[in-house]
């Protein structure tokens, strides 16, 4: 079967760093993403990676190890805006999206 | 602003009622999808129209009926409902459906069935 796995909840402190890990188990791979959703509104993108590596895009990155089936998002010099839901979605090989349950993040002051 | 609108935003039904969703989608893309967001479980993909056409049905019950009239339009037509089905219903769109590209998603439609 298909499976994503990812933490329930994580909480970090303001200016701090935090990573969000998620492992995956898939029929076929064609990237995997990650989105942030704030309580009550819509799932936006943050990044995309199709092969191994880091990228990194300002105060957030991404890493994926496809041999080993895991990303992870990295969070720098947090924010109390940063506090939301991370979903972690694998491309499967019919091109469907396979999502995590997500990981809500709360920052403290 | 995602681009993706969704009405209602809120809905309470009764178990015997009919109601519709709909969403809108002004980024031109060709492929639009219905998701369903229960609390702590991962989205569940519903229904995906690519051009017009469903390409998708995850064996959803029959209580829910999909409408994609054309590629900026897609409908959620609800009858006889169950408690279970309450949820975040959530409406996305991306510029093909039968390759890798990012989802843009409405806001959704919070959805009681009472």
């Amino acid at each position: 079967g298909q499976n994503i796995d990812q933490p329930t909840e994580m909480t970090a402190t303001e200016g701090a760093i935090v990573q969000i890990n998620c492992t995956y188990q898939t029929s076929g791979f064609n990237g995997l993403f990650w989105y942030q959703q704030h309580a009550g509104e819509a799932p936006t993108f943050l990044s995309y990676n199709v092969l191994d590596g880091l990228e990194e895009k300002g105060r957030f990155s991404s890493f994926l190890s496809r041999s080993k089936g895991y990303s992870y998002l990295l969070l720098k010099e947090l924010q109390m805006k940063d506090s939301a839901s991370y979903l972690c979605a694998v491309t499967d090989s019919n091109y469907q999206l396979i999502w995590g349950a997500g990981t809500k993040l709360i920052i403290k002051p | 602003e995602t681009g993706v609108t969704q009405t209602p935003r809120h809905l309470v039904m009764g178990m015997t009622n009919k109601k519709s969703l709909k969403c809108e989608q002004h980024l031109g893309h060709n492929a639009m999808y219905w998701y369903k967001q229960s609390a702590k479980k991962p989205l569940e993909l519903m229904f995906v129209y690519n051009f017009k056409e469903q390409t998708e049905n995850n064996s959803v019950p029959s209580r829910f009926s999909p409408e994609c009239p054309n590629s900026s339009h897609l409908f959620l037509h609800l009858h006889t409902l169950q408690p279970e089905d309450s949820a975040l219903y959530l409406c996305a769109s991306s510029q093909d459906g039968d390759r890798v590209n990012e989802q843009y998603f409405g806001p959704g439609t919070r959805l009681t069935v009472t």
